[in-house]
């Protein structure tokens, strides 16, 4: 009974190519959000929607485009894939409030290899 | 500005030893704040956190967190440490708006 899930959990393509990460969750959340890890572990926030609207955009290629169709998804596309995409990517999700003590919950990441 | 600072990206003990995870933050608000862990091919999950009620914080795994103000510390310990307890370990910091920032990570390492 996965709380955040995440799809694919391997994702190994070429350079140039566009790619799709899908997340769910059944935690009744009302954020959620995509990190991504690079190969030291250091985990950045990309983007974070708060009742289907965008409200953390971080500094990100314009190459990425989130899309949240409801509260308990939010997808990930990546357009021309690069060398430095090559990550593991996290979707996470919380109780939303502007000054919050709620946790996030993680998904188990999608690892992406571009060849 | 907001920030975590974690000190040690490696820390190494051996079995049974105490565990000390060092973390400062940068806050101009009452922060909360967090620690997370991270095992081997999985996403981060929540050990414990502080939201003021208490200055020492239990978690799981026999894990807990004193709140320090005036050192603006949340270090983590742990009495007696496990090899279960290898693992990548995260704070966090949240000051307001959705945004939480998370420090570089501390790598454990337990020896047998």
């Amino acid at each position: 009974d996965t709380a955040v899930s995440q799809t694919p959990k391997y994702l190994v393509t070429q350079m140039g190519n566009d790619k799709s990460i899908k997340c769910e969750q059944n935690l009744g959340h009302d954020t959620m959000y995509w990190y991504k890890q690079d190969s030291k572990k250091f985990l950045k926030i990309m983007f974070s929607y708060n009742n289907k609207e965008l409200i953390i955009n971080e500094t990100v290629p314009n190459r990425f485009s989130p899309k949240s169709p409801d509260k308990a998804h939010l997808n990930l596309h990546i357009n021309s894939l690069e060398l430095g995409d090559s990550a593991v990517y996290f979707c996470a999700s919380s109780h939303g409030t502007p000054y919050s003590n709620q946790p996030q919950h993680f998904g188990d990441g999608t690892r992406l290899s571009i060849l | 500005a907001q920030s975590v600072t974690q000190l040690g990206s490696h820390v190494s003990v051996s079995e049974g030893a105490l565990v000390l995870l060092r973390c400062n933050y940068s806050s101009s608000v009452p922060p909360y704040l967090f620690w997370y862990v991270q095992y081997p091919n999985q996403g981060l999950q929540l050990l414990l956190k502080y939201t003021s009620a208490a200055t020492l914080v239990k978690g799981i795994n026999g894990f807990e967190a004193e709140f320090k103000k005036s050192e603006t510390s949340f270090h983590l310990t742990k009495p007696s440490a496990h090899m279960s307890d290898a693992a990548e370990y995260f704070c966090a910091l949240n000051t307001g708006g959705f945004k939480t920032i998370f420090g570089a990570g501390t790598r454990l390492f337990v020896k047998a």
